[in-house]
């Protein structure tokens, strides 16, 4: 167990929809990231937030957004559903969010299907 | 100049074999490079990294090899086990830029048989 809870498990959604998907970090780590993991493009980075602000953004549609809390938990949230978001979306969390302090810790994942 | 290469696709080895997984990159600001262990509906584990100021890092039956100049590393996996069975994801990062963010190889599957 990594320490970093992620929910729901599951998202069963239809096209056109907006959903929620949720990120408690370790313990102490104020940094999150958001990873999608699909067939076709792999393990790919979409956004990071430290200590409730945005510091880097990856390959992330504009229909997608995400916010860090002052609790530090995060929320990613998917607008205006295609078939093809349908993958597994991650949450790793780390200590920092450069320098030192490089590992990174993954949740077991949301798996989002769009029918 | 972000992409990470990962081979094999795919490796199939015997109860006890040594596995070789290989990945390069181009970036040079790399500087931190682990390897990740997924099984199927969890998330990837951290098994092992490396900094590129060292050549070889051993943990347990896990063993990272560096080449800094040819911008290669690998993960061998030694006494390989059925419990092993996983996809094995490298990965590179940037710290000392603005973002730990990791990008990650393709991943290859390995199968340990029995």
């Amino acid at each position: 167990d990594s320490g970093v809870t992620q929910t729901p498990k599951h998202l069963i959604t239809a096209t056109g929809q907006r959903v929620t998907l949720r990120c408690s970090p370790r313990s102490g780590d104020l940094s999150v990231y958001w990873y999608q993991q699909s067939l076709d493009q792999g393990l790919q980075f979409l956004i990071q937030y430290y200590n409730g602000e945005e510091r880097a953004k990856g390959n992330i549609l504009e229909r997608f957004s995400a916010q860090q809390f002052p609790d530090l938990h995060s929320e990613l949230n998917l607008s205006s559903l295609e078939l093809g978001d349908s993958a597994l979306y991650f949450c790793a969390s780390s200590v920092a969010s450069s320098g030192g302090a490089y590992e990174q810790f993954f949740g077991p994942g949301t798996r989002l299907t769009v029918l | 100049q972000q992409q990470v290469k990962q081979s094999p696709q795919s490796l199939i080895v015997q109860k006890g074999g040594i596995s070789i997984i290989n990945c390069a990159y181009e970036n040079t600001a790399f500087d931190y490079f682990p390897w990740y262990q997924q099984f199927p509906g969890k998330g990837p584990a951290l098994l092992i990294a490396i900094r590129p100021d060292v050549s070889e890092k051993k943990e347990g039956r896990f063993t990272i090899s560096f080449n800094k100049s040819a911008k290669q590393f690998s993960l061998h996996i030694m006494d390989s086990q059925p419990g092993d069975s996983a996809t094995y994801f490298c990965a590179a990062s940037i710290g000392g830029g603005a973002t730990n963010k990791l990008i990650f190889g393709t991943g290859t599957l390995l199968a340990v048989q029995p």
